[in-house]
């Protein structure tokens, strides 16, 4: 069975410094993968999603950004962290392309608290 | 583009009551629709999803939803909550041949003893 990892759970950085968060899934390949992130009291904003290795498509404008440097590994990365990037992120997955249905299963998430 | 709505913030409901949350989407087709539940501070779990056929669609915990097209909804049941169900729920939109799901704000649901 698929299963997704990401780490850390938790983080607390200063502003200014830099961030890296990763994530991986087994038991797939050739997987799309996401980064979304939860601010306090709101929804899901996606920021990033990759079909292939090499391959990331920005959502929004930010501080932040993606790479996938192997098949099932995913880094959301940021050089200067800004306070507006604290929140709760999160890492998924879905059966890439040629597979039916849009199903995307979640990582448990990394709080990141920026101070 | 994809939209979702879901209009309540907050629902409080006592345990052993019947639960609605409401979800409204905008697409052009049919879409892909979907409904998870957050405990705080976890990911996100897949309580059920609707791709096509019968539009009464029945998921984990006991929850079900039913895609209504004439009313752009997908609401979200339960005939007797129980207090483990106190969490947020999101509803989501995808299109069939797409790679993103749109997410609504989320129902925060808290159940009173």
């Amino acid at each position: 069975s698929q299963t997704i990892h990401q780490w850390p759970a938790t983080l607390v950085q200063p502003v200014g410094s830099p961030l890296s968060l990763e994530c991986t899934v087994e038991g797939t390949s050739n997987p799309n993968l996401y980064w979304y992130r939860q601010a306090a009291g709101r929804g899901l904003q996606l920021l990033f999603y990759s079909v292939g290795i090499g391959q990331i498509s920005s959502e929004v404008p930010q501080n932040l950004s993606a790479s996938r440097p192997q098949d099932r590994q995913f880094i959301l990365s940021s050089k200067k962290l800004l306070l507006s990037d604290s929140g709760f992120y999160l890492c998924a997955w879905r059966q890439g392309l040629g597979a039916r249905g849009n199903t995307i299963y979640f990582g448990e998430g990394s709080w990141l608290t920026v101070v | 583009a994809q939209s979702v709505t879901q209009p309540d913030i907050h629902i409080t409901v006592s345990e052993g009551a019947s639960l609605e949350l409401r979800c409204n989407y905008s697409y052009g087709a049919t879409p892909y629709l979907f409904w998870y539940v957050q405990s705080p501070g976890q990911g996100l779990q897949l309580l059920l999803k609707y791709f096509s056929g019968d539009t009464l669609v029945q998921g984990i915990k006991g929850f079900e939803a039913e895609f209504k097209r004439s009313q752009s909804s997908f609401n979200l049941r339960k005939p007797s909550v129980h207090w483990s169900d106190a969490a947020e729920y999101f509803c989501a939109v995808g299109a069939p041949d797409g790679n993103k799901l749109v997410f609504g704000a989320g129902t925060i649901l808290r159940v009173k003893s």
